[in-house]
């Protein structure tokens, strides 16, 4: 299986700040990365999509970038509804996903 | 609107069978270009997926799961269903139903998921 490493596991952030969130591919998969927001009890949101491509009603404070084994998701403001767990996924081979980065009020 | 939600018990003995349901609203589960999807939240980890079915009937599954699971649609309740042979602790978690989009190029993204339905394996 590939393996996905998302670094930080944890980070603590002011509302308005700007935050990267990083995911490491243990082999070159191309383009084919989600990025997913999840808060407890609720649906996971589909944010990101073939790495840098915005979901359709998702802010456009997100973006995504990178290609091969190296991802960012940036947060280039933060909002108070940001406050939640972050995963990346990749869809190359059979799909898995990083372990999360929870992104918490500083 | 595309909604999907879980339904199953929420306490599942150890060796016994889990059997979990996601009812689709707002879409046919035989509809072309998607899969149907699980994927499961342990506590303190990360997600994992678990298997999709297609349209047609297809499937497949997490390797390290495929000995013990089946999915599969039921296209006159609109639904698809998880079972899971010989469950052990390893198996509690929040199970999630997801719809999968197949677009340009054979990227898949998760565009509508279920809120989760937490399963605990304990005698």
């Amino acid at each position: 299986d590939i393996q996905m490493t998302q670094s930080p596991s944890s980070l603590s952030a002011s509302v308005g700040d700007r935050v990267t969130i990083t995911c490491r591919a243990s082999q070159s998969i191309s383009n084919y990365l989600n990025w997913y927001q999840y808060k407890p009890g609720k649906a996971p949101q589909l944010l990101i999509y073939a790495a840098s491509t915005l979901q359709g009603g998702v802010p456009s404070r997100f973006s995504g970038s990178g290609s091969g084994t190296d991802f960012t998701l940036t947060i280039s403001s933060l909002q108070p509804e940001d406050f939640a767990i972050y995963f990346c996924q990749q869809t190359f081979s059979t799909h898995t996903f990083g372990q999360g980065t929870k992104l918490e009020i500083k | 609107q595309v909604q999907l939600k879980e339904s199953g018990p929420g306490l599942v003995k150890p060796s016994q069978t889990l059997s979990l349901t996601c009812d689709v609203s707002g879409v046919s589960v035989t509809s072309g270009g998607y899969y149907w999807s699980w994927i499961r939240l342990p506590a303190g980890k990360g997600l994992e997926w678990v298997g999709r079915v297609y349209s047609s009937g297809s499937t497949s599954y997490n390797p390290s799961l495929k000995s013990r699971l089946a999915i599969s649609l039921d296209t006159s309740k609109n639904q698809f269903s998880l079972n899971l042979t010989s469950v052990t602790a390893a198996d509690t978690a929040i199970y999630f139903c997801a719809r999968v989009m197949i677009t340009f190029g054979g990227v898949m993204r998760y565009d509508y998921w279920g809120e989760g339905t937490l399963v605990t394996v304990s005698s």
